[in-house]
């Protein structure tokens, strides 16, 4: 049972473009979303998060919007650039320590 | 100085046979983790620990035994290698209290 459903599973967009990735979750309990960005040979790193109680975050280029009554939230990069190139996750958690789930990942590839 | 270390990098070896992949973490953290990626890039918990004590425990085969011999250290053995354990393993680490979790660079276990 898949908890956070991810998608797309891979988007091309050009330089100067916003890629938008969309995940959606089923548990209610889940108080803490997060977007990981991991490059080839890397592990993931976090990226930007948000709680529920927020409707969306800002980080630089990088945006979440949350819709907690559609149980969704989404990544926004604006001006993407190709070191932007990467896998994106998103993920979602009840508390600190227990298990966070991953959706499957979006390869993003930004051409110049 | 690398937050999470894995050892080794690269890993080559022969179904049936037992091998070992080594984690350490220099933050100061109190909760390590095991994560297994897929060849599709899907992100699994497989194990956590909290001050060497074993608090997360999915559905891994017992051939997988994590070992914490302290609080900067998670260990993960396997025996009696298998072709499906062919993946990437993730070491992480996260401050108590705290979901950021850190990754290391991984592990690319390939199983002949």
């Amino acid at each position: 049972q898949q908890q956070v459903k991810q998608s797309p599973q891979s988007l091309i967009v050009q330089k100067g473009g916003i890629p938008i990735i969309n995940c959606a979750y089923e548990n209610t309990a889940f108080d803490y979303f997060p977007w990981y960005q991991q490059f080839p040979g890397k592990g993931p790193a976090l990226l930007i998060a948000i709680r529920p109680d927020v409707s969306e975050k800002k980080e630089g280029r990088f945006t979440i919007s949350f819709n907690k009554s559609a149980k969704q939230f989404s990544l926004h990069i604006m001006d993407s650039q190709p070191g932007d190139s990467a896998t994106y996750f998103c993920a979602a958690s009840i508390e600190a320590g227990t298990a966070l789930i991953f959706g499957k990942g979006t390869t993003l590839s930004v051409s110049s | 100085d690398t937050a999470v270390s894995q050892t080794p990098k690269y890993l080559v070896t022969q179904m049936g046979n037992d091998k070992s992949i080594k984690c350490e973490q220099n933050l100061g953290h109190d909760t390590m983790y095991w994560y297994k990626q897929d060849s599709k890039k899907f992100l699994k918990i497989m194990f956590s620990y909290n001050n060497k004590e074993l608090i997360i425990n999915e559905t891994v085969p017992n051939r997988f035994s994590p070992k914490s011999p302290d609080k900067a250290h998670l260990n993960l053995h396997i025996n009696s290698l298998e072709l499906g354990d062919s993946a990437v393993y993730f070491c992480a680490s996260s401050r108590q209290g705290d979901e950021k979790l850190f990754f290391g660079s991984g592990t690319q276990l390939s199983v002949l």
